[in-house]
C-alpha cells in the first residue's frame, strides 16, 4: 500500500502568487520525483531527487523549484504563477538500489489552475 | 521524441483478455519495461515490469519480445474495474520515461 499524500488536492489562484504544493511519503524511499501532466498527454519530469539535499531537473523545462531538507518532504515552489502553469502536477517516490525491483508510488496529485 | 509508443485507445468485452501493445524500439541492454494504469482523478498505479523474460503477477503477464523492441501487457479477464489509460514506460536507471498510454474502454 502506497504511503504518499500530496495537499492540496485542488488549487485555484491569481496570476502572480507565489505558491507550494506539498508531497510527503511514509516509506523511507529515497528517490522523490515531480511530473507535469496536460489532460490526456504523457507525464513529463520536471524534477527529481537522490536524496537529503539532492535535486535534479528533469527533461521538461519548468519555473518551478523543489527542495530536499528531509527525506519524507519533497515540495514544489512556483514564485510567481502564470496560466500556463495551469497542470496536473503528481509527485511520486522509489527505493533507491536495486533497478530490477525498482518501482513508482504515486500520490493522488495536485490540479493547479491559475486565473 | 517519446520512448515508447502505443495506440491511443483500445476496447475490451468484460470476462475477456486484452492485449496492450507497446513498441520501445530505441530500448538499451539495460532498461526495464515497466507497465503502470491511471484511474481518472489518481495518481498512476504500478502493474507489472520486466527486462527480457516473460513475467506474471497477480495483476497480469507481460510478454517481451525477443529483441525487446516491443512488448505486450496481457490482462486475462477484463473487468470494468480496469477501465483505465495504461503506459508503457522505459525505466534507464535515471529516469522513467512515460509514453502517451492507451486507454483502454471495457465493454459490460
Amino acid at each position: 500500500e502506497a504511503d504518499i499524500y500530496q495537499t492540496p488536492r485542488y488549487l485555484v489562484i491569481g496570476t502572480g502568487k507565489k505558491i507550494t504544493l506539498e508531497c510527503s511519503q511514509t516509506m523511507g524511499h529515497d528517490k522523490m520525483y515531480w511530473y507535469q501532466q496536460d489532460p490526456g498527454m504523457e507525464l513529463h519530469l520536471i524534477h527529481y531527487s537522490y536524496g537529503v539535499n539532492s535535486t535534479e531537473k528533469g527533461d521538461l523545462s519548468s519555473e518551478s523549484t523543489v527542495s530536499r531538507i528531509r527525506t519524507e518532504h519533497f515540495p514544489l515552489t512556483l514564485e510567481s504563477a502564470r496560466p500556463s502553469h495551469t497542470s496536473q502536477y503528481l509527485c511520486a517516490s522509489s527505493e533507491l538500489g536495486n533497478r530490477g525491483k525498482e518501482k513508482l508510488f504515486f500520490g493522488s496529485g495536485t490540479q493547479l489552475s491559475v486565473l | 521524441d517519446a520512448k515508447t509508443t502505443q495506440p491511443n485507445s483500445m476496447e475490451s468485452n468484460e470476462e475477456e483478455p486484452v492485449h496492450l501493445p507497446c513498441n520501445h524500439s530505441t530500448i538499451s541492454g539495460t532498461d526495464y519495461i515497466h507497465w503502470y494504469r491511471q484511474l481518472p482523478s489518481q495518481g498512476p498505479e504500478y502493474v507489472i515490469h520486466g527486462l527480457t523474460s516473460n513475467v506474471n503477477n497477480r495483476m497480469a503477464s507481460l510478454a517481451i519480445a525477443e529483441d525487446r523492441k516491443s512488448s505486450t501487457l496481457i490482462l486475462h479477464r477484463a473487468t470494468l474495474r480496469d477501465a483505465a489509460v495504461y503506459y508503457c514506460i522505459l525505466n534507464t536507471g535515471n529516469q522513467f520515461y512515460f509514453g502517451t498510454g492507451t486507454s483502454l474502454t471495457v465493454i459490460p
